[in-house]
């Protein structure tokens, strides 16, 4: 039983590209989240879908896309790269109620 | 605005010595208090929920309880391969979104 899956694990990108985080879970599980993790800042959601078909912005949503493209996948789109976003983004999912389960993150710099 | 505030940011132990991490929340309307485990370049773990105060879960050498304030994660007679950073999360609205603390980096040493 896989879970989370997030593809690529490590990413470099130039200022000003664009990417598109990749993660799919396998427990059919309805909600499905993007954070991202910086030191001394914790874990902030960027965007969450409770549901197929809904996507809502969380936290710190500035500068990314997503979208669920079905229930097990659910993408996060950088459409212009800047330093500010070089992080480790997490995608999660869970049932209502119940605690996430993590992938195993992607490491993202950008220069 | 929802707040979790963990304390402390770092706690060395030996093994054998028993301490708790803390977890101080202020939310509007609480539905559940998270407890994950989080090793070095990996992704958090999930090891508990709580959902209401007074209550208590018990994995292994770890415990869980809540009070209406905040949570705590005992550790009783850790050992080195407890190290980890620990994080505690509050669930507060719709869709099941989790406000998380900054995590308690917990090391163990022989």
């Amino acid at each position: 039983n896989a879970g989370v899956t997030q593809t690529p694990k490590f990413q470099v990108l130039k200022t000003g590209q664009s990417m598109t985080l990749q993660c799919a879970q396998d427990m059919n599980h309805n909600s499905m989240y993007w954070y991202r993790q910086d030191p001394g800042m914790g874990l902030r959601l960027i965007y969450y879908s409770a549901s197929e078909g809904t996507t809502d912005k969380g936290e710190v949503p500035n500068g990314y896309n997503v979208s669920r493209l079905n229930k097990r996948e659910f993408s996060l789109r950088l459409e212009s790269a800047a330093p500010s976003q070089t992080s480790v983004y997490f995608c999660a999912s869970s049932e209502s109620g119940e605690g996430y389960t993590f992938g195993s993150g992607t490491r993202l710099t950008v220069v | 605005e929802d707040q979790v505030t963990q304390s402390p940011e770092a706690l060395r132990l030996q093994e054998g010595e028993s301490s708790s991490l803390n977890c101080s929340y202020t939310v509007s309307g609480l539905r559940g208090l998270f407890w994950y485990r989080q090793d070095p370049g990996k992704g958090p773990e999930f090891l508990f929920t709580l959902y209401s105060a007074g209550e208590e879960k018990e994995k292994e050498r770890l415990k869980a309880t809540l009070t209406k304030k905040e949570s705590f994660l005992h550790i009783t007679a850790p050992k080195p391969e407890d190290s980890a950073t620990y994080l505690c999360a509050a669930n507060t609205g719709g869709g099941n979104k989790l406000t998380f603390g900054t995590g308690t980096q917990l090391k163990v040493e022989l």
